[in-house]
């Protein structure tokens, strides 16, 4: 156990739907991330926080919603997604930026 | 666009074998480098974090060293044992204040019993 948690693990949704993944971290960390790993492609960074302020947005589009209410909690409000958007979504943190980062166990995701 | 390139890209090693692999990234504008095992079913796990040209670090069986100037870094894994296998994942980090990791897209090993 990382001490990194996503849920849920495994999320299958509708284009039209509206759902959410959950990160949470009990590290005490301030840095916060989302990744995407689609087949055959490596982790593409798509969002950073630090000390609950949003530092990077790596050109994500914008059916993706990122939200982070405190430093232990990070969200990924998803909404109208496409097929393409299937993939593996990876949150991790870190105590400051750029330093060792602790992944959680990811959200396997499945748009129809 | 950065560009993080390990090969190879798979690898199938004998078990007791020694091995290793290379990351390659932009040797300019340099901050760190890290590397990640990344176990079947399991979350990604931190190796090293490597930041000093010439660095040499090494963690049992596993080590890794770095040469910002040409850019790149080797992994080496002696006496490979069946729990090794895993993909390795490289990641760099540019100077000049970006935040997140650029990874490569990681060397598969199989160690075969």
């Amino acid at each position: 156990e990382t001490g990194v948690t996503q849920t849920p693990r495994h999320l299958v949704m509708g284009m039209t739907n509206k759902k959410s993944l959950k990160c949470e971290q009990h590290l005490g960390h301030n840095a916060m991330y989302w990744y995407k790993q689609s087949a055959k492609k490596p982790l593409e960074l798509m969002f950073v926080y630090n000390f609950k302020e949003q530092t990077e947005n790596n050109s994500v589009p914008s059916r993706f919603s990122p939200e982070c209410p405190n430093s232990s909690h990070l969200f990924l409000h998803l909404h109208t997604l496409q097929p393409e958007d299937s993939a593996l979504y990876l949150c991790a943190s870190s105590p400051q930026l750029q330093e060792t980062q602790y992944f959680g166990p990811g959200t396997r995701l499945l748009v129809l | 666009i950065l560009n993080v390139e390990q090969s190879p890209q798979s690898l199938h090693v004998q078990e007791g074998d020694s091995t290793n692999f290379t990351c390659s990234f932009p040797s300019s504008n340099f901050y760190a480098l890290h590397w990640y095992r990344w176990e079947t079913a399991k979350s990604p796990e931190a190796l090293f974090v490597m930041t000093l040209n010439g660095d040499e670090k090494k963690k049992g069986r596993i080590s890794a060293t770095l040469n910002t100037k040409e850019g790149y870094s080797y992994l080496y894994i002696k006496g490979s044992q069946p729990e090794d296998s895993a993909t390795y994942l490289c990641a760099f980090i540019k100077g000049g204040g970006a935040d997140g990791l650029t990874f490569g897209k990681g060397t598969h090993l199989i160690i075969q019993p």
